[in-house]
C-alpha cells in the first residue's frame, strides 16, 4: 500500500493564481480531511469528507474548494492564492473518524504565496 | 467549547530519563483521545489512541498514555527517553460532530 499520497511536494504561486493540491489514498477508507499547519496553531481542519460525493467546511474553509468524486482522491483547490494561504497542506484519511479509527497522514505540501 | 490544550511548547529531557508530554481536553460526552508524533519535514504519525477499556494505554515506540478522566488528562509517557523520540508531538480529541480537534503541538528534545 502506498497509503495517503500528495502531490506536488513544494509549490510557490503568485498572489491571484489557482491551484489544485492532490491527494488519494489505496485503503478504501471512507473518511478524508485537508488540514493545514502553521507554527504555533497545530493543526487546522480545512474541509472533510465522510464518503464519495459528501463533504462539509472545517475550522477554516474560506478560500478553499474540495470535491469527493471517488473513494481514492480528495483534492483540493486554492481559488486564488493569498499569503495567508502560505502554509503546509496535509490530507489525511480514516476508515472512521466517528467510530475511532485513526487517521493516517500524506507527506504534506509546503506553499508559499508570493 | 471543545478544545485540546498542551500547556508545554517544549520539553526537554536527558536520554534515559522518563518523559512526560501533558494534553488536557474539554469535550462533553466520552471522549476518543489521540497522540500523533511528527518528525522534521514529515507527516503526523499516529502512536496511541484511548476509544474504551484500560485507562493506561499502550503504543508505539514504548509510549504510553494515561487517560484521566477526572482531571480530563491524556498526558503522554515513556520511561527511557531516546534522542530518536526529540520530534513535535501532537494530541488530539475526537469532537461531537466527529470532527478532530489538535493541540498546538510540544516539541520534545532529548539530549544525549
Amino acid at each position: 500500500n502506498a497509503g495517503v499520497t500528495q502531490t506536488p511536494k513544494f509549490q510557490v504561486l503568485k498572489t491571484g493564481q489557482s491551484m489544485t493540491l492532490q491527494c488519494a489514498q489505496d485503503m478504501n477508507h471512507e473518511y478524508m480531511s485537508w488540514y493545514r499547519q502553521d507554527p504555533g496553531m497545530g493543526l487546522r481542519l480545512i474541509h472533510y469528507s465522510v464518503g464519495a460525493g459528501i463533504t462539509d467546511q472545517g475550522e477554516v474553509p474560506n478560500g478553499y474548494n474540495v470535491s469527493r468524486s471517488t473513494t481514492e482522491d480528495f483534492p483540493l483547490r486554492l481559488l486564488s492564492a493569498a499569503p495567508s494561504q502560505t502554509s503546509v497542506y496535509f490530507c489525511a484519511s480514516s476508515y472512521s473518524l466517528a467510530a475511532g479509527y485513526e487517521q493516517y497522514f500524506g507527506p504534506g505540501t509546503r506553499l508559499t504565496v508570493t | 467549547a471543545q478544545s485540546v490544550a498542551q500547556p508545554e511548547d517544549q520539553v526537554n529531557v536527558a536520554e534515559g530519563n522518563p518523559l512526560t508530554v501533558k494534553c488536557t481536553y474539554s469535550v462533553s460526552g466520552n471522549p476518543y483521545l489521540f497522540w500523533y508524533v511528527q518528525y522534521p519535514n514529515r507527516g503526523l504519525q499516529f502512536l496511541l489512541k484511548y476509544i474504551t477499556g484500560d485507562n493506561l494505554v499502550k503504543g508505539s515506540y514504548g509510549f504510553e498514555a494515561e487517560f484521566n478522566k477526572s482531571q480530563t488528562s491524556f498526558h503522554l509517557k515513556k520511561p527511557s527517553a531516546l534522542v530518536s523520540d526529540s520530534a513535535l508531538y501532537f494530541c488530539a480529541v475526537r469532537s461531537n460532530t466527529g470532527k478532530l480537534i489538535f493541540g498546538q503541538g510540544t516539541t520534545l528534545q532529548v539530549k544525549p
